[in-house]
């Protein structure tokens, strides 16, 4: 079973240019999640979708920050403009079912580099 | 809200010595408690997690961790390490709502450093 895959893994992008990152879940997983790791850091939930629909995206900075689900299989993410703190590595995940309590399926990770 | 405190960054331990990894949570409601890990060069993958039932949940490799609700805590702890566990261990928590999946809370990571 292929696991979560992320496009693209690296990018360097210079302040208020716009970047946008790309998730493919695991096939049939429901749940998509979002997350930002700045180094040093645990993993924060950005935005949470179930199926195509937004379930959580009460920590995302939605005056530069955007998602969307089409279709309810892959995502995207864009941060515009960029600004210097948005440097971390953004993480997909899946879960399979909607059900409190399911593990989530990582992905390796875009790492962005905000100059 | 929930919050997840792992206080040691980083853990250096002698290959075969036992090891503990901490981890305390904070929460208003009841949660689900997972331990990920992070290999070098590799993504987040689960190790194990509480749902309900026995307090003690164990690994395929060896790991257990023991959820403790008194102490509002779930420990990881392994008595025998090896070179291969080297890498980054996140304690995570997800609210037990009677509605569907939940996002995680994750801690600052503990970077266990096995030693030859």
């Amino acid at each position: 079973e292929a696991g979560v895959a992320q496009s693209p893994r690296y990018k360097i992008i210079e302040k208020r240019q716009s970047v946008a990152f790309w998730c493919n879940p695991i096939s049939g997983h429901a749940t998509l999640y979002w997350y930002q790791q700045i180094l040093g850091q645990g993993p924060k939930l950005l935005i949470q979708f179930q199926n195509n629909g937004v379930v959580d995206d009460s920590q995302l900075p939605k005056d530069r920050f955007s998602a969307e689900r089409l279709k309810g299989v892959d995502s995207t993410l864009k941060i515009q403009p960029a600004k210097l703190e948005d440097s971390a590595v953004y993480l997909c995940a899946s879960s399979f079912r909607d059900a409190p309590g399911e593990t989530q399926y990582f992905g390796p990770g875009t790492r962005l580099l905000v100059l | 809200a929930q919050s997840v405190t792992q206080l040691d960054s980083q853990v250096p331990v002698f290959e075969e010595a036992p090891v503990e990894l901490r981890c305390n949570y904070s929460s208003s409601v009841s949660v689900y408690l997972f331990w990920y890990v992070q290999y070098p060069n590799q993504g987040l993958q689960l190790l194990l997690k509480y749902l309900s039932g026995s307090t003690l949940v164990e690994s395929i490799n060896g790991f257990e961790a023991e959820f403790n609700k008194s102490q509002t805590s779930f420990h990881l702890r392994k008595p025998s390490v090896h070179i291969s566990d080297t890498a980054e261990y996140f304690c995570a928590v997800s609210e037990r709502s009677g509605g569907g999946a939940d996002g995680l809370t994750f801690g600052k990571g503990t970077h266990l450093i096995i030693q030859p």
